[in-house]
């Protein structure tokens, strides 16, 4: 079946500690997005890419890294520089990264600190 | 900061009721706005993609109209079913020069009581 996975489901982080957040799409879509969702708000875009080996910051990208080696993976990697990475994390991907395309989006991730 | 609300933050509906919830912007510089539909342990799934004034569009009992001069846009439920229960989402981008990021409101979560 096509489609975005994420894991690990849940995710535990120390203090001090950089986790990496995995994200596989079989769509073979070009875009691929990162979202941080937070009690009471709207989903907040962290980072996202058009295209293989490019990526772009969105609104909250602080404390945060990607990269994009590869068409289909595009980890997230959430470094002690994040002051607060207790979220939950949507990985999307589209087939181009026009604002009109239709975003899907993966199961997601719960990240906890301890 | 562009500010998309979603009202209300939730409602509760009897089985077999038609309902209807909003979602508002600023309406200068309107370009697109997406409805998705996301069930609780579930990934968001897209509903809609609007993007011209007046637009209307329709899948089974959903539907949503768009109105962009005053900067709205209604979802609507006909004869309401549980498995409509889930939060509704809307996303929106104002502009397509080189933006490619949309931004959601904090969504309608849904009920529907047998």
């Amino acid at each position: 079946d096509g489609g975005i996975t994420q894991s690990p489901k849940y995710l535990f982080r120390k203090e001090g500690q950089n986790v990496t957040l995995s994200c596989e799409q079989n769509l073979n879509h070009d875009a691929m997005y990162w979202y941080r969702q937070d009690p009471g708000q709207g989903l907040r875009l962290i980072y996202y890419s058009q295209i293989v080996n490019d990526f772009q910051k969105g609104d909250i990208a602080e404390g945060y890294s990607v990269s994009r080696e590869k068409k289909e993976s595009f980890p997230l990697t959430v470094t002690s520089a994040q002051k607060n990475p207790t979220a939950f994390y949507l990985c999307a991907s589209s087939m181009t990264s026009g604002i009109k395309e239709t975003q899907y989006f993966g199961p997601g991730t719960r990240l906890l600190v301890l | 900061i562009l500010n998309v609300e979603q009202s209300p933050q939730s409602l509760h509906v009897q089985e077999g009721d038609s309902t209807n919830f909003t979602c508002s912007f600023p309406s200068s510089n309107f370009y697109a706005l997406h409805w998705y539909r996301w069930e609780t342990a579930k990934s968001p799934e897209a509903l809609f993609v609007m993007t011209l004034n007046g637009d209307e569009k329709k899948k089974g009992r959903i539907s949503a109209t768009l109105n962009t001069k005053e900067g709205y846009s209604y979802l609507y439920i006909k004869g309401s079913q549980p498995e409509d229960s889930a939060t509704y989402l809307c996303a929106l981008s104002l502009s397509n020069f080189g933006n490619e990021k949309l931004t959601f409101g904090t969504g309608t979560r849904l009920t529907i009581i047998p």
